[in-house]
């Protein structure tokens, strides 16, 4: 596809559980970003991926969460034992080089709904 | 630190003006707005890179003052598709201490735009 596309949409889980959230990012982009956004609030950003490599994970709010990235393309985000303070919707963009003057283009997100 | 933003919420009819600050009590890199509309995602609309500078398309604008902190994000003649949700985005460090164009955001400005 032409855009960054991310699945599932929504994901409503128990508490507890683990959840897998999975990001394709705009063909030949090298730079990759997971954010978060709690209802009404802005974007808080998670951890960002140069190619397979993540330079800055320096928002993962705790050890539950953790991303990789594969053959430099797509990227999973995954909560483990989730909480039902992980409820938000996290979102994914990339960018073409992660250079400061790029700008990033946003998947739909993924709506995550911890019970 | 995240930057903050003014106003929090603005109703506007069609064909009137808004203005959207972007505040940081530390200095300012560069500056990106996007604006997201609700259940979508964030859409760019501009990156501002160096103080003083200033840009625009159609008429939606945006100017930096470096030394100042702040940004400011200028709607002339609203029109009912001007509404959503704007966020200002800013790096956290200088350069060399930001790595691949990570972005903290501002808690965004809601704009609703009536007939």
């Amino acid at each position: 596809g032409a855009g960054v596309s991310q699945s599932p949409s929504n994901k409503v889980t128990e508490k507890g559980k683990d959840v897998e959230l999975r990001c394709d990012p705009i063909s030949g982009h090298t730079a990759l970003y997971w954010y978060r956004q709690s209802l009404g609030q802005g974007l808080e950003f998670l951890i960002y991926f140069q190619g397979n490599s993540a330079p800055d994970k320096s928002g993962l709010p705790s050890d539950r969460f953790s991303a990789e990235r594969t053959g430099g393309s797509v990227s999973t985000l995954t909560i483990q034992r989730t909480q039902q303070e992980d409820s938000a919707v996290y979102l994914c963009a990339s960018s073409f080089s992660g250079s400061r003057a790029n700008e990033q283009f946003f998947g739909p997100g993924t709506r995550l709904t911890v019970l | 630190q995240q930057p903050v933003q003014s106003p929090q919420a603005v109703i506007l009819r069609e064909g009137e003006d808004a203005v959207i600050n972007c505040s940081s009590s530390k200095a300012l890199y560069s500056v990106h707005w996007y604006r997201q509309k609700h259940g979508e995602a964030p859409v760019f609309l501009m990156i501002l890179l160096k103080g003083g500078e200033q840009k625009g398309h159609d008429k939606i604008s945006a100017s930096f003052n470096e030394k100042k902190q702040q940004s400011s994000l200028y709607l002339t003649a609203s029109q009912l598709s001007y509404s959503g949700t704007y966020f200002c985005g800013t790096e956290p460090g200088p350069l060399i201490y930001n790595q691949g164009g990570k972005l903290i955001f501002g808690q965004g400005t809601e704009l609703s735009v009536k007939p």
